[in-house]
């Protein structure tokens, strides 16, 4: 079974400390992705990668930035965090790299976060 | 663009009824379709997904056709269980891309 692991489940930080939301998979998947989740708005894409070091900017990307050195691994930066920013952050990844979709997508649990 | 649709809820049964999501979609092409369930506080799961035309998709007693001629994929399920009570997301992908397009959300409440 794939395992997208998130490194917190709950996290409270303070307006404009900056955040790091961390995220790793286990089987090899080529592409990787960040949402958050708000009720009544779905889930919302801010960022993925299809590739070490590669990164395109999702539908609300504004506020965040991401950082993918290792294959396994894909973080999310919240620079400069603000009470908007509070919400359910979720990370999933997929297999077939860039333009090769179809797969589905595999979840990890999410991080909870409160900006105060 | 993509887009998925799925009804609004929140959907409540009594354990036992017959359950039906309904999802319809807009794409280019021949999208992947999928239903993902979300139990509370947890991530989403891959319940079931179909990656063809009349494609019928099942796991844990639910189904879903995808359906070309009206661009649906509703999500049924028979006899529906307390434990069933969670979050359904309808969701699309292209094979030539790497983005997902998910529905709003259906909430599922099942009373014994």
């Amino acid at each position: 079974d794939v395992k997208v692991t998130q490194s917190s489940r709950y996290l409270v930080k303070r307006t404009g400390e900056k955040v790091f939301l961390e995220c790793v998979q286990d089987m090899d998947h080529e592409n990787m992705f960040w949402y958050r989740q708000d009720p009544g708005l779905g889930l919302r894409l801010i960022y993925f990668s299809y590739d070490v070091k590669m990164k395109e900017k999702g539908d609300i990307p504004e506020g965040y930035s991401v950082s993918r050195e290792k294959k396994e691994r894909f973080s999310l930066i919240l620079e400069s965090a603000s009470t908007n920013q509070t919400s359910m952050y979720l990370c999933a990844s997929s297999s077939g790299g860039f333009g090769q979709g179809g797969s589905p997508l595999h979840f990890g649990n999410g991080t909870r976060l409160t900006v105060t | 663009g993509d887009s998925v649709t799925q009804m609004e809820g929140p959907v409540t049964l009594s354990e036992e009824a017959f359950l039906t999501i309904n999802c319809t979609y807009t794409a280019t092409g021949y999208p992947s379709l999928f239903w993902y369930v979300q139990y509370p506080g947890e991530g989403l799961q891959l319940l079931l997904k179909a990656t063809k035309a009349d494609d019928k998709g099942s796991n844990k007693g639910f189904e879903a056709t995808y359906r070309k001629e009206t661009t649906s994929f509703h999500l049924e399920k028979g006899s529906v269980q307390v434990s069933d009570s969670a979050v359904y997301f309808c969701a699309l992908t292209r094979v030539t891309g790497n983005q997902f397009y998910f529905g709003t959300g259906t909430s599922l409440t099942v009373i014994p």
